[in-house]
C-alpha cells in the first residue's frame, strides 16, 4: 500500500528566503513520486516527477526534489522563494505496478512574506 | 496538446437536488479518467477511476456515482446532494505512465 505524510500543513518564508516542503512516503513497490501545486480555486499543476534514474528532479519555476530512498523522503525545495510561489503544495505517491493510482498527502499551504 | 475541461465551474445547489458533473478531455485516446474531491482544509480523495468506456472503478462508498458514456467524457453524478458533498471536485487523466492531469475543478456548494 502507498501513503503520503507532508510536515506542515502551513509553512511561512521571507521573500527570497529557501522554500523547503516536506514529504515522506511508504510503499510497498518501487515508488513513482510527485510534486503539483494548486493555486487558488484552480486544478493541480505538475510541478515535478521522479519515476526511475537520476535521484535529483528538476521542475517548473525553478522548484526541485531529491528522491532518497534510505529515507523515503521526497522534499521540495527552492532557493530562493517568490510572492509567486504562495499556493498549496501536494506531494503524491503511485506504485510503478501500474495501478494508476495516486496517493495524495494532506497539502502544505506556502505564504511567502514580501 | 491534450487539455481537459470541467463544467461548471460553479454550482450551488439545495440538498436533496441531482447533481451532473461533466469532464472531457481532448487530445489524447483511451486515457485513464479520475474524479477527485477536495474538501476544505483536506487533501485529494479519489472518489473513482476509469480505464476504458462503461468501467467504472469506485473508491468510496458514497451517495456519488460515475459513468463514461464514451472515450473521453466522464461523469459525476448523485441523485440526490447530501450537505457533506460540497467541495471542489478534480477531474483528471493519465495515460500509461501514470502522471496524472487535471482540470480546472468545479467548486460545489450544496445548501
Amino acid at each position: 500500500a502507498q501513503s503520503v505524510t507532508q510536515l506542515g500543513s502551513h509553512v511561512s518564508v521571507s521573500e527570497g528566503a529557501l522554500v523547503l516542503l516536506r514529504c515522506n512516503y511508504s510503499s510497498s513497490v518501487p515508488p513513482y513520486l510527485f510534486w503539483y501545486v494548486q493555486y487558488p480555486n484552480q486544478g493541480l499543476q505538475l510541478l515535478l516527477k521522479y519515476t526511475t534514474g537520476a535521484t535529483l528532479v528538476k521542475g517548473i519555476n525553478g522548484f526541485e526534489a531529491e528522491f532518497k530512498k534510505s529515507e523515503t523522503s521526497f522534499h521540495l525545495t527552492k532557493p530562493s522563494a517568490h510572492m509567486s510561489d504562495a499556493a498549496e503544495y501536494f506531494c503524491a505517491v503511485s506504485g510503478s505496478s501500474g495501478a494508476n493510482n495516486l496517493f495524495f498527502g494532506t497539502g502544505t499551504r506556502l505564504t511567502v512574506i514580501p | 496538446s491534450q487539455t481537459i475541461h470541467q463544467w461548471p465551474a460553479t454550482l450551488v445547489q439545495p440538498v436533496g437536488s441531482p447533481l451532473s458533473l461533466e469532464c472531457t478531455v481532448e487530445g489524447t485516446s483511451n486515457p485513464n479518467l479520475y474524479w477527485y474531491r477536495q474538501a476544505a482544509g483536506r487533501g485529494l480523495q479519489l472518489l473513482f477511476y476509469s480505464v476504458g468506456i462503461g468501467q467504472i472503478s469506485s473508491e468510496v462508498p458514497q451517495n456519488l456515482s460515475a459513468s463514461r458514456p464514451q472515450d473521453r467524457q466522464f461523469i459525476l453524478s448523485s441523485k440526490k446532494l447530501l450537505l457533506s458533498d460540497s467541495g471542489f471536485y478534480l477531474c483528471a487523466w493519465s495515460v500509461q505512465e501514470e502522471t496524472q492531469y487535471f482540470g480546472p475543478g468545479t467548486r460545489l456548494l450544496v445548501l
